[in-house]
């Protein structure tokens, strides 16, 4: 069954401690690992596309990597601004529909 | 970048009544949108598949005939709850794949449905 699993639940950091956020996935025949943005009750804001092990991609303190099984969002020098829940999500084909992860909310503490 | 807006951001209805969610891709044409629910502090489930010009794909243990959903044009889908009850009060989230923009998703703001 494809699946995509998201550790830690919840992380709590303080300002200019770096650490990763872990996202696993089980998607045969990936066609794209996507990281999100939610602050509470708004959308979704996308982030990132990744579509092939190797692969890295970064904005601002956020960098995005992809295995073969695995994504790490890597969050360099945090700022409380960066508190949010981050969504991992997964495709398989380019008309597929995406598989959420259940998110890591981060909260960054002054 | 590309935006996506929903409009109503936040409604409350009386229980039985229907609601109307509109999903609109201001700066790009969607051939597909999607209709998510998320409940507090989960994440977002996958309620329907709507393609332009075709009847939506329904996600297991999702009643069609409740959440009615139309796909009139590239550019917008509308998700009507029908006969509403509270338990139907969730955040919905649309969000509209663009067709040259590497297939990537873009969320749009959610809708609070209320259901007293």
């Amino acid at each position: 069954e494809d699946q995509v699993t998201q550790s830690p639940e919840a992380l709590r950091l303080q300002e200019g401690e770096s650490s990763s956020l872990n996202c696993s996935y089980t998607v045969s025949g990936l066609r794209g690992l996507f990281w999100y943005r939610q602050d509470p009750g708004k959308g979704p804001e996308f982030l990132f596309t990744l579509y092939s092990a190797g692969e890295e991609k970064e904005k601002e303190r956020l960098k995005a990597t992809l295995t073969k099984k695995e994504s790490f969002l890597h969050i360099t020098a945090p700022k409380p601004e960066d508190s949010a829940t981050y969504l991992c999500a997964a495709r398989k084909t380019s008309y597929d529909k995406v598989i959420f992860g259940p998110g890591t909310s981060l909260s960054v503490i002054p | 970048g590309a935006v996506v807006s929903q409009h109503p951001s936040r409604v409350i209805c009386k229980s039985g009544t229907s609601v109307k969610i509109e999903c609109r891709s201001l700066d790009f044409q969607a051939t597909t949108m999607f209709w998510y629910r998320q409940f507090p502090k989960q994440s977002l489930m996958l309620m329907a598949t709507s393609n332009e010009g075709s009847k939506a794909t329904y996600e297991q243990g999702v009643e069609k005939d409740k959440f009615l959903i139309n796909h009139a044009s590239l550019t917008l889908s509308t998700l009507t709850v029908t006969s509403a009850h509270p338990e139907d009060s969730s955040f919905y989230i649309c969000s509209a794949k663009s067709i040259d923009r590497s297939h990537e998703q873009y969320f749009g703001p959610g809708t609070r449905l209320t259901v007293t």
